[in-house]
């Protein structure tokens, strides 16, 4: 069975200072994909990234990075010089390549972010 | 504009009603979604429908039945509603396996 753990149930820090956040993963497929999603305190829920398992390269969109590390089964988020407006859920999911699958979510980190 | 609309926003309903949220995406896309999160922000998928056909049914009370009329609509019904069943249930689409999901604005369901 597929299943995505975010261990950092909560995570405070101060404007301006760098945060991670961990994701492991478990899946005996060889073939999937990796998502992060952000649930800002309005309430929707917003695509960050895509990653497929067979592309390792880490990816930077601003001050968003994302290391994936098959080796670990991990995908963490790492926020530079975090923001207020970065204070939100973050989740991490996971989907198989196989029809009749659907996103399995982790529990999601709450990050709080002070000025 | 909105790419996967759910409506109501909000539903407060006494224990016992028989509710509906409905869900429209205008994205083309082929396979729609019904996730529940609960109040401690688990997400959890509950139905999934690929044009039409229900190809995804979690393990979830009869109470709930989801209906799609066509790939662009999937709606939720929910019989006999309880305390349990509050929660955020958000509708979701997408284009194909392994592809994002857009998700909609989340429907707040309390039932009192």
């Amino acid at each position: 069975a597929q299943k995505v753990t975010q261990a950092q149930t909560e995570i405070s820090v101060v404007e301006k200072e760098d945060v991670t956040l961990d994701c492991v993963y478990e899946t005996r497929d060889t073939t999937y994909y990796l998502f992060w999603y952000k649930q800002p305190p309005s309430g929707e829920l917003v695509f960050l990234i895509r990653r497929n398992s067979f592309d390792e390269q880490n990816e930077i969109s601003g001050r968003y990075s994302w290391n994936f590390q098959k080796s670990t089964s991990s995908f963490n988020f790492t926020i530079t010089a975090s923001q207020v407006v970065d204070s939100a859920v973050y989740f991490c999911a996971l989907i198989l390549n196989q029809a009749g699958t659907a996103l399995i979510f982790g529990k999601g980190t709450t990050l709080s972010v002070s000025s | 504009d909105t790419a996967v609309s759910q409506t109501p926003k909000y539903l407060v309903t006494q224990m016992g009603n028989d509710k509906s949220i409905k869900c429209e995406q205008n994205l083309g896309h082929d396979t729609m979604y019904w996730y529940k999160q609960d109040s401690k922000k688990f997400l959890k998928i509950m139905f999934s429908y690929n044009n039409k056909e229900l190809i995804i049914n979690e393990t979830v009370p009869n109470r709930f039945s989801p209906k799609s009329p066509d790939k662009a609509h999937l709606n939720l019904h929910i019989n006999s509603l309880e305390l349990g069943d509050s929660a955020v249930y958000f509708c979701a689409s997408s284009q194909e396996q392994g592809a994002g999901y857009t998700f909609g604005s989340g429907t707040r369901l309390t039932v009192v």
